[in-house]
């Protein structure tokens, strides 16, 4: 069995702050592929992120950014220099091979930043 | 760009009324999932479909059915609406083949309330 955990409900943080969202992830497979989703206040999620489980290097996208640990099970996403337009809902998701057209969510974190 | 596109963003039904939502991807893709977003309780897969005309039963099948007659198309059907079926409703595909394989990409979703 998959699952993948968001422990934090909600965060809240001033604009600039730096905020990190953390993911812990089970599974027996070791071919496995961890995803960081956006849903913003529209309603649609929108892809961020995919990494693989032969890949840990760390990844860099502007503003986001993504620590992959396979030894805690963790696939950690930081914001750097938060906005007001990164309010949104995050969600952790898990594919593992076994099951490999589906995904396990985490129950989200609902980031607040304010201005 | 991938383009996952949903019938009706809001829809307002009756119990016991058959209820159709449609899903249109432009992308090729071989793999197509329904989903509900519900308060407290995250994402759950109502059902996918991995190629025309086949389905598999998700996490929470019970009172949907599914059709897939073209690749690009992917219909869920309510087939006696009931109010605990009030709910965002959420299309994704993914393309099944190639490096990003699972991949999901999303709807804009359909929030339906039944009265």
């Amino acid at each position: 069995a998959q699952k993948v955990t968001q422990a934090q409900t909600e965060i809240s943080v001033v604009e600039k702050e730096d905020v990190t969202l953390d993911c812990v992830y089970e599974t027996r497979d070791t071919t496995y592929y961890l995803f960081w989703y956006k849903q913003p206040p529209s309603g649609e999620l929108v892809f961020l992120i995919r990494r693989n489980s032969f890949d840990e290097q760390n990844e860099i996208s502007g503003r986001y950014s993504w620590n992959f640990q396979k030894s805690t099970s963790s696939f950690n996403f930081t914001i750097t220099a938060s906005q007001v337009v990164d309010s949104a809902v995050y969600f952790c998701a898990l594919s593992a091979t076994g099951s490999a057209r589906q995904l396990t969510f985490g129950s989200g974190t609902q980031l607040t930043v304010l201005p | 760009d991938v383009k996952v596109t949903q019938s009706s963003r809001y829809l307002v039904k009756r119990t016991g009324e058959k209820v159709f939502l449609e899903c249109v991807q432009d992308m090729d893709h071989e793999n197509m999932f329904w989903y509900r977003q519900d308060p407290g309780l995250g994402l759950r897969l109502i059902y996918f479909s991995y190629d025309v005309k086949m389905k598999e039963k998700g996490d929470i099948p019970e009172g949907y059915s599914v059709s897939r007659e073209k690749k690009e198309r992917f219909s869920l059907i309510l087939e006696s609406a009931s109010t605990n079926q009030t709910s965002m409703y959420l299309c994704a595909s993914s393309p099944g083949q190639g490096r990003y394989q699972e991949t999901q990409y999303f709807g804009p979703g359909t929030r339906l309330l039944v009265l």
